[in-house]
């Protein structure tokens, strides 16, 4: 079946820190890949995305790139600020569908 | 810019109550979608809807309705609330593939955490 997983958290960082999140899915097909961001008490927001093999989606100094060879979509900051803190959700679209799977979430502290 | 917007942000209700969610969007997205957010559980889809008066179930529809009478407008409804439906609702919606309107992405409304006592 189709599913994504990705890193437990929480993630504790001091300012300026390098940050990876780890995502990795299962599906059939080529899905969309995408990562969210839910800032406290919000909804979420799209951080980025990419739709095939190879693509690279960034935002913000947001970074994620489609492996399709690992499945996977890891997602990359080279220096976080306390703003950033947030949860961070990893997601895919199943190919063809309207079917959205997300993983658990991911929350990010960042210390100054 | 798309903008979803839920009707309420908080809502406390009593067990039995029957509960109503709005969601209404301005992008003119054929599909909307509600989900429900737990912690540790992630995004939990319980209804969509890819037309007017179209509606499919999700991985936990139970205990809830959904209603689309127009386009823009998507309610949720817990006919008779219970407390373990306390949680955080997250409406959702997104446009046909390879129209104008869509990215792919899905654009969400701010929630509505619901308390159930």
């Amino acid at each position: 079946g189709n599913s994504v997983t990705q890193m437990e958290g929480p993630v504790t960082l001091s300012e300026e820190a390098f940050l990876t999140i780890n995502c990795t899915y299962t599906a059939t097909g080529y899905p969309s890949l995408f990562w969210y961001v839910q800032y406290p008490g919000e909804g979420l927001q799209l951080l980025l995305k990419a739709t095939k093999a190879d693509d690279k989606g960034s935002n913000k100094g947001f970074e994620a790139t489609y492996r399709k060879e690992t499945t996977s979509f890891h997602l990359e900051k080279g220096s976080v600020q306390v703003s950033d803190s947030a949860v961070y959700f990893c997601a895919l679209r199943v190919s063809g569908t309207y079917k959205y799977i997300f993983g658990t979430g991911t929350r990010l502290k960042v210390l100054a | 810019d798309v903008k979803v917007t839920q009707s309420s942000r908080y809502l406390v209700k009593r067990t039995g109550e029957k509960v109503f969610l709005e969601c209404v969007q301005d992008m003119d997205h054929e599909n909307m979608f509600w989900y429900r957010q737990d912690p540790g559980l992630g995004l939990r889809l319980i209804y969509f809807s890819y037309d007017v008066k179209m509606k499919e179930k999700g991985d936990i529809p139970e205990g809830y309705s959904v209603s689309r009478e127009k386009k823009e407008r998507f309610s949720l409804i817990l006919e008779s609330a219970s407390t373990n439906q306390t949680s955080m609702y997250l409406c959702a919606s997104t446009g046909p593939p390879g129209g104008i309107t869509n990215t792919g992405e899905l654009f969400f409304g701010e929630g509505s955490r619901l308390t159930v006592l």
